[in-house]
């Protein structure tokens, strides 16, 4: 199949570790944002969102953090697996009211060492 | 549920030839999108829809046409293929519920035009 994500940067984290992907966006009219993984030959996944409203919202072994001062979006995944292997988008509405208009930012992979 | 389908998997075009990628949901959401996805690359928008009878352009619309005649149904058309369409196109689409938004990817399909 189709390599995608070739020239992503990688992070390169110990299995049981913390991961922490970082996405930095450009519009500061956007108000809504949303992480997804995306696992080889597959589609992306969405994994947790967070509104402008808010700093930091917690999913299962996930985190999102949200800096809109310096237009900054983490997401923080607690105790690595191995099925957490995958390329991570940001993505971000950019200020659209329409739900649709989801704009994805650049990816990272994610690479877990045994 | 079946979820998104798309169809094909996997199409090669010569340069100038037309077709259309099939997308199907079953959700009855209103909400559905078009992405392309090149090798390193994050996923661009190319058309969305908030509802049948309504679409609008995303970020790279050129050489691509869309309709949106019944809610489950969002196909895309080439109007007259180019190498530099060669890409793996993703379809998604999702509801809108207090202002977050949840998107479901169908599995892509991965196109070549020579």
């Amino acid at each position: 199949g189709e390599s995608v994500g070739l020239h992503l940067p990688t992070l390169s984290v110990q299995e049981g570790d913390n991961s922490i992907i970082n996405c930095a966006y450009s519009n500061s009219a956007s108000d809504y944002f949303i992480w997804y993984k995306q696992e080889s030959g597959k589609g992306p996944q969405f994994i947790i969102d967070i509104r402008s409203n808010m700093d930091k919202r917690q999913g299962q072994r996930v985190t999102v953090l949200l800096n809109k001062t310096v237009k900054h979006l983490s997401l923080q995944i607690a105790a690595t697996q191995p099925g957490d292997s995958a390329v991570y988008f940001c993505a971000e509405n950019g200020g659209y009211s329409s739900a649709s208009k989801i704009i994805f930012g650049s990816g990272t992979r994610l690479s877990i060492r045994p | 549920n079946a979820g998104v389908t798309q169809t094909p998997k996997f199409q090669v075009l010569k340069t100038g030839q037309s077709m259309t990628l099939q997308c199907a949901q079953d959700m009855n959401h209103e909400y559905m999108s078009w992405y392309r996805q090149d090798p390193g690359m994050g996923l661009r928008l190319i058309h969305y829809s908030v509802g049948a009878g309504i679409t609008d352009q995303g970020e790279v619309p050129n050489g691509y046409n869309v309709s949106r005649s019944t809610t489950e149904d969002f196909p895309l058309r080439l109007l007259s293929a180019a190498p530099s369409q060669t890409s793996v196109y993703f379809c998604a689409s999702s509801y809108s519920t207090s202002g977050r938004h949840e998107q479901f990817f169908g599995p892509g399909t991965r196109l070549t035009v020579l």
